[in-house]
């Protein structure tokens, strides 16, 4: 158990539609990072919050966003949702903001557009 | 962004030594090597990083080659549960953290 959670475990929609996945990080850990893992583009980095402050920003579409709250706990928002974005998304923390620690990952969560 | 390679696949017996090669021959100064693993039905999960020397912890070494274009993860004694797929990825910044497709490590009994 790393100590990142997250939640829904599943998620099953539309095309079309909105969802919201939630990830709380580890005790301490300032830093939340969203990835997409889908079975043909391997692990992308979406985006990295620190200390509610978004820090980098990799291949996230426009239809997306996220934000980090004054609890730390960070949303990915995900629109218009298209087949494509069928994938595992995970959220990963770490205690700083930059690249050279440790990253800790959440059990993912699994999103199926239909 | 620098551009990793490894391997596909590796089989490895049980108890014996893995050494699992990575080529970043793009790699500029100020790049880390990081190295995750995940299990099935998992989260990958930190092996080890390193910069320019070779580096030890509880779970793996890291040897990194003199002009760091490419590096070999070594798990001393192999087990059933270090079944998993092994991410190289050498960085400088969050941005950069995109993982390649890895190798597949299997481990026989």
């Amino acid at each position: 158990d790393s100590g990142v959670t997250q939640t829904p475990k599943h998620l099953i929609t539309a095309t079309g539609q909105r969802v919201t996945l939630r990830c709380s990080p580890r005790s301490g850990d300032l830093s939340v990072y969203w990835y997409q893992q889908s079975l043909d583009q391997g692990l992308q980095f979406l985006i990295q919050y620190y200390n509610g402050e978004e820090r980098a920003k990799g291949n996230i579409l426009e239809r997306f966003s996220a934000q980090q709250f004054p609890d730390l706990h960070s949303e990915l928002n995900l629109s218009s949702l298209e087949l494509g974005d069928s994938a595992l998304y995970f959220c990963a923390s770490s205690v700083g903001w930059t690249v050279e620690g440790e990253q800790f990952f959440g059990p993912g969560t699994r999103l199926t557009v239909l | 962004d620098a551009k990793t390679t490894q391997p596909n696949s590796m089989e490895s017996n049980e108890e014996e030594p893995v050494h699992l090669p990575c080529n970043h021959s793009t790699i500029s100064g100020t790049d880390y090597i990081h190295w995750y693993r995940q299990l099935p039905s998992q989260g990958p999960e930190y092996v080890i990083h390193g910069l320019t020397s070779n580096v030890n912890n509880r779970m793996a070494s890291l040897a990194i080659a003199e002009d760091r274009k490419s590096s070999t993860l070594i798990l001393h004694r192999a087990t059933l549960r270090d079944a998993a797929v092994y991410y190289c990825k050498s960085s400088s910044s969050a941005r950069q953290l995109t993982f390649g497709s890895g190798t597949q490590l299997t481990v026989l009994p």
